[in-house]
């Protein structure tokens, strides 16, 4: 079956744009998580809803970004006035119910340059 | 002291050799733990969870001892297919935040013909 899908996959911005990242999480699944990935770490936890709701923002870096899932399915994540340092992988994951025990599915992620 | 801490590799090791990796964490409350394997330039990939009583699939085995807050996984007769970053991944803990996972830095690995 299909999974989660990001788009788009690449993106290349100059520093002061804003960027919208797309997830398609895996159809039914109720939680949908972003981490962000920089070069050479491991994914670091962004932001959480559950459906609609955000519960859990607190890995946000800066009110410049900012993330939505208003319908419950598709999440955008916005980063309003790109700076250099927000160059990194976005990595969006599901998981079919809200559990510390559920698999967490990824996306292949959004590769986004800020030059 | 971060998180999740694991071995900082890179390992290069030669097929059918056997290698392991070891994590430490610093949340007590973790109640669930993980190993992620990452492809280069791909998305991160459940190999496997973590019990108290120890889980093996096939040639990877892992461990966990809470007292020591460490986690291990072991594979045997490495394969080139092997090759990719595993990623140690621990829970928030009990409680509401529970669904939050706490990733290692990753470590290489590179089995060579």
């Amino acid at each position: 079956g299909a999974g989660v899908s990001q788009s788009p996959r690449y993106k290349v911005a100059k520093r002061g744009q804003d960027v919208a990242l797309r997830c398609d999480p895996i159809s039914g699944h109720v939680s949908l998580f972003w981490y962000q990935q920089a070069l050479g770490q491991g994914p670091e936890f962004l932001t959480y809803f559950q459906n609609e709701a955000q519960l859990d923002k607190s890995g946000l870096p800066s009110d410049r970004f900012f993330a939505e899932r208003p319908e419950g399915s598709v999440s955008t994540l916005k980063i309003q006035r790109t700076q250099q340092e927000d160059s990194a992988v976005y990595l969006c994951a599901s998981s079919l119910v809200v559990s510390g025990t559920d698999t967490q599915y990824f996306g292949p992620g959004t590769r986004l340059t800020v030059l | 002291r971060k998180e999740v801490e694991q071995d900082p590799g890179p390992f290069n090791v030669p097929e059918g050799a056997t290698v392991a990796f070891n994590c430490t964490y610093s949340n007590s409350a973790s109640q669930s733990f993980f190993w992620y394997r990452q492809d280069c330039r791909k998305e991160p990939k459940l190999l496997m969870s973590v019990y108290s009583s120890g889980n093996e699939d096939g040639r990877f085995t892992a461990q966990l001892n809470r007292a020591s807050q460490y986690i291990s996984l072991l594979i045997r007769d490495s394969k080139l297919s092997d090759s990719a970053t595993y990623l140690c991944v621990v829970n928030a803990g009990s409680g509401g935040s529970n669904y939050k996972l706490t990733f290692g830095k990753g470590t290489l690995l590179t089995v060579n013909p």
